[in-house]
């Protein structure tokens, strides 16, 4: 099983609303990541979850929260998102952070009006 | 600054054509540059994978070529079909470590 499963696959939440996204894999990945993808660009790393504990989190904005229930589940909590945070929201695991292979979901599209 | 750079933006090939894209990067500590194909709405499929002591990977009509003395890779699609129509990504890494870049992308249409 090389699946990572994000749901919702669609999402459309005005600027007030708080929603979150979720993300789950049974490979026994230890680091698992969101990313942030507009149309024509690559993805851009929001944040990196190793074993379970924020490694890295590139600057995002707090109306952007994530959290690591256990190994298999990530989650990104959402509220009071802009317009312009409109975009595919991917998540990815891989065997431990950095290491090669990382495998991603098939996203969330995300629309705040 | 762009650690890995990617060409071309697009591409248009006909259908049984070679479609090539290109990367190169500064870093020679990256040790690992998957290649990853992604359809719209989709999320990116890993499509192959090259470490730099070999300099050629090949799975089916998808081939790496590995250039380490000038830091480039490519990505060469044997027999283009109009179901490779898709964006695809280079990306390098440290296998080990915790970095990992994309390319800018590329934009793939193969015409029938």
């Amino acid at each position: 099983d090389t699946e990572v499963t994000q749901t919702p696959k669609h999402l459309v939440m005005g600027m007030t609303n708080k929603k979150s996204l979720k993300c789950e894999q049974h490979m026994g990945h230890r680091a698992m990541y969101w990313y942030k993808q507009k149309a024509k660009k690559p993805p851009e790393l929001m944040f990196v979850y190793s074993y379970e504990k924020l490694s890295i989190n590139e600057s995002v904005p707090s109306r952007f929260s994530p959290e690591c229930p256990n190994s298999s589940l990530l989650n990104l909590h959402l509220h009071a998102l802009q317009p312009e945070d409109s975009a595919l929201y991917l998540c990815a695991s891989s065997q431990e952070w950095g290491r090669g292979k990382q495998f991603f979901g098939s996203g969330t599209q995300l629309s705040v009006l | 600054q762009q650690q890995v750079k990617q060409s071309p933006q697009s591409l248009i090939v006909q259908k049984g054509g070679i479609s090539i894209i290109n990367c190169a990067y500064e870093n020679t500590a990256f040790d690992y540059f998957p290649w990853y194909q992604q359809f719209p709405g989709k999320g990116p499929a890993l499509l192959i994978a090259i470490r730099p002591d070999v300099s050629e990977k090949k799975e089916g009509r998808f081939t790496i070529s590995f250039n380490k003395s000038a830091k480039q890779f490519s990505l060469h699609i044997m027999d283009s079909q109009p179901g490779d129509s898709a964006t695809y990504f280079c990306a390098a890494s440290i296998f080990s470590g915790n970095q990992f870049y994309f390319g800018t992308g590329t934009s793939l249409t193969v015409i029938p």
